[in-house]
């Protein structure tokens, strides 16, 4: 069984640009989720995609949105890079019939802004 | 909103020792809460979990403990070691929506 994987590891942007993170979700799962962890702080709900649809968004500004593949890997796209986007991105796959939806984090994606 | 609050921000204890780390979430709908430990570096990884329909839950060394009513729940670790040394998050969920709010983590250190 395959954890979650997600790239790149590390990238720095500068204002303005655009960027696109990338999740394979576990094995078995089909529901995928975005988390940005700002330093110090604890992760923040960006989206969640179930069955190549979102199906819940928290307080994230439409520049960041996101894409589910058939194979139920999935995208975060931010637009408009600002100094704040800068933190570790986490994608979360869980079983969409699990009634916890226990999620599994991938290592994360560490965006910086300059 | 929905917010869950942690507390405290930092502990270190004494090896061998126990450590109890608090939350409080705010909506009354919540009805999963999970621990996670995330390591430098690394993803954060559950540890321990519990539902709305019990109020304690153990595991080897660690528990968590609910408390509905007054909204609150925490994590406790007996017999600590050096290897627990990490943050922790806490984290509530409804299971009518689709998203985990987390607290603001602990660093917890385990001095040798």
């Amino acid at each position: 069984e395959t954890g979650v994987t997600q790239s790149p590891t590390h990238l720095i942007k500068t204002r303005g640009q655009q960027v696109t993170l990338r999740c394979s979700s576990q094995s078995g799962h089909n529901t995928v989720s975005w988390y940005q962890q700002a330093l110090g702080q604890g992760p923040q709900f960006i989206f969640q995609y179930y069955r190549e649809e979102e199906n819940g968004r928290g307080n994230f500004p439409p520049r960041f949105s996101g894409l589910q593949f058939p194979n139920y890997s999935s995208e975060l796209n931010v637009n408009a890079l600002e100094l704040d986007d800068s933190a570790l991105y986490l994608c979360a796959s869980s079983h969409g019939g699990d009634s916890t939806g226990e999620l599994f984090f991938g290592e994360g994606s560490r965006l910086t802004v300059l | 909103g929905e917010n869950v609050e942690q507390h405290p921000s930092t502990l270190s204890v004494q090896e061998g020792d126990s450590a109890v780390i608090k939350c409080t979430y705010s909506d009354s709908a919540s009805n999963y809460f999970p621990w996670y430990k995330q390591e430098l570096g690394k993803r954060p990884q559950l540890i321990i979990d519990i539902r709305s329909n019990v109020g304690e839950k153990k595991d080897q060394r660690i528990a968590v403990t609910l408390n509905k009513t007054a909204k609150h729940f925490s994590l406790h670790i007996t017999e600590t070691q050096p290897e627990d040394s990490a943050v922790y998050f806490c984290a509530a969920r409804n299971s009518g929506t689709y998203k985990y709010i987390f607290g603001t983590g602990t660093r917890l250190k385990v001095l040798a």
